[in-house]
């Protein structure tokens, strides 16, 4: 079955500095995405950034890149120069091509930027 | 803005009654999905359409359906409805007419407080 595990419940970050969230994956298709959503206090779920399993260099958006360690298992959001904007909850997601293709989530990591 | 469109964004009822929570995804995205957010259960895999077709299913009760109507619009009905279904609900749409792991879209969700 797979399986997204995010072991920081909480994270706090001093406002411009950079912050990794950890994410680590579990599945034994080839072919799958993981993706980061972020959700503030408002509730909306907002994409932020997306890797392919088949991709050989890590996903950049802007502020956001995602450390992508195959072997390891692992996707990684790095947020570079913290916002107090970025204050919310993260979610690590996968998707696989088979299975109806539907999105697992992480429990999330909630990351608190500091002023 | 998503693009991905719910009604109603807000929802208190009581219990044993049925309610029916309506997604309209992105222009031209042939899959929905719903899912539930609820405290101790993070985001929880209801059910995906593609295109009219049931595709996958999740953790979805018994008391729990939905269907997408064929100008794409998709219907979440949950009927009994009990204290512990009292969550944040979304649909997501995403385009799946390639074969690409393609991002979903979130809505802003439909807060059902059963009481």
């Amino acid at each position: 079955a797979q399986k997204i595990t995010q072991t920081q419940p909480g994270m706090f970050v001093q406002e411009k500095e950079a912050v990794t969230l950890d994410c680590t994956y579990d599945t034994s298709d080839p072919s799958y995405g993981l993706f980061w959503y972020k959700q503030p206090s408002s509730g909306e779920m907002i994409f932020l950034i997306y890797q392919g399993s088949y991709d050989q260099q890590n996903a950049t958006e802007g502020r956001y890149s995602l450390n992508f360690q195959k072997a390891r298992k692992s996707a990684n959001l790095v947020i570079s120069a913290s916002q107090l904007g970025d204050s919310a909850m993260y979610f690590c997601a996968m998707r696989r091509r088979n299975y109806g293709q539907n999105f697992v989530f992480g429990p999330g990591t909630r990351l608190s930027v500091l002023p | 803005d998503s693009g991905v469109t719910q009604t109603p964004k807000h929802l208190i009822t009581a219990t044993g009654q049925r309610v029916t929570l309506r997604c309209s995804p992105r222009s031209g995205d042939l899959s929905v999905y719903w899912y539930q957010q609820s405290l101790d259960q993070g985001l929880q895999f209801l059910i995906q359409y593609y295109n009219g077709e049931e595709r996958a299913k999740g953790n979805i009760l018994e008391r729990f359906s939905a269907q997408q109507f064929p100008d794409l619009h998709s219907e979440l009905n949950l009927s009994s409805l009990e204290l512990g279904d009292s969550a944040l609900y979304f649909c997501a749409s995403s385009d799946d007419q390639v074969q690409g792991l393609t991002e979903a879209f979130f809505g802003q969700g439909t807060r059902l407080t059963v009481v």
